[in-house]
């Protein structure tokens, strides 16, 4: 079955640490995107690709950094520099040219920094 | 400034009620409007407007874009139990979706 898998479900760790969030998609999708998602918040937008190789900064990248060195795999990083890491990560995504409804999302990862 | 703005923020209501939901978005860049639900885990996706006045139906739900106010409502009728979720709104644009802050309905039985 093709889909998008985002591991762990649920990550600890101590403040000061940086952590690395995994995403695998088996679609072939050019496209993938990471969102934030806090209480009481929509999805914000984190970091976006839309080719192997290149990615942009979406509208909350401080404190992030994402690599993009296959086309199945774009995994975010969260680093010591990021102020409030504790928060709900999703990851999705499109194949390029295509329309929003057809972008998937992964289960998601619900970061927890003390 | 948010571009893209939901209301009611959270809403309670009683199962068999009719709710409707706001969502306004900007001019800039626009291609289309989109809705999910979402229960504490990804977003299901709902449905996707492009064209003003033409409603879209699934079950008891149902939803409208109306370019010219820059907005969509998405409706809820009967309401159950099982509606209670958040419901994000989301502009989409050439490469990405900006999504509103979303209302939180609560149905209670």
């Amino acid at each position: 079955d093709g889909g998008i898998t985002q591991s762990p479900k649920y990550l600890f760790r101590k403040e000061g640490q940086n952590v690395t969030l995994s995403c695998e998609q088996n679609l072939n999708h050019d496209a993938m995107y990471w969102y934030r998602q806090d209480p009481g918040q929509g999805l914000r937008l984190i970091y976006y690709s839309q080719i192997v190789n290149d990615f942009q900064k979406g509208d909350i990248a401080e404190g992030y950094s994402v690599s993009r060195e296959k086309k199945e795999s774009f995994p975010l990083t969260v680093t010591s520099a990021q102020k409030n890491p504790t928060a709900f990560y999703l990851c999705a995504s499109l194949q390029q040219g295509r329309p929003f409804d057809e972008q998937y999302f992964g289960p998601g990862t619900r970061l927890t920094v003390t | 400034e948010d571009k893209v703005v939901q209301s009611p923020l959270s809403l309670v209501v009683h199962e068999g009620d009719t709710v409707t939901l706001n969502c306004s978005y900007e001019v800039t860049n626009f291609r289309s409007l989109l809705w999910y639900k979402q229960e504490k885990k990804a977003p299901t996706f709902l449905f996707m407007l492009t064209s003003s006045g033409i409603e879209k139906k699934s079950g008891r739900l149902s939803s409208i874009l109306d370019k010219k106010e820059l907005s969509s409502i998405l409706n809820i009728t009967a309401t159950q139990t099982g509606d209670s979720a958040i419901y994000l709104c989301a502009q989409g644009g050439s490469e990405k979706l900006v999504f509103g802050k979303g209302t939180k309905l609560t149905v209670n039985p």
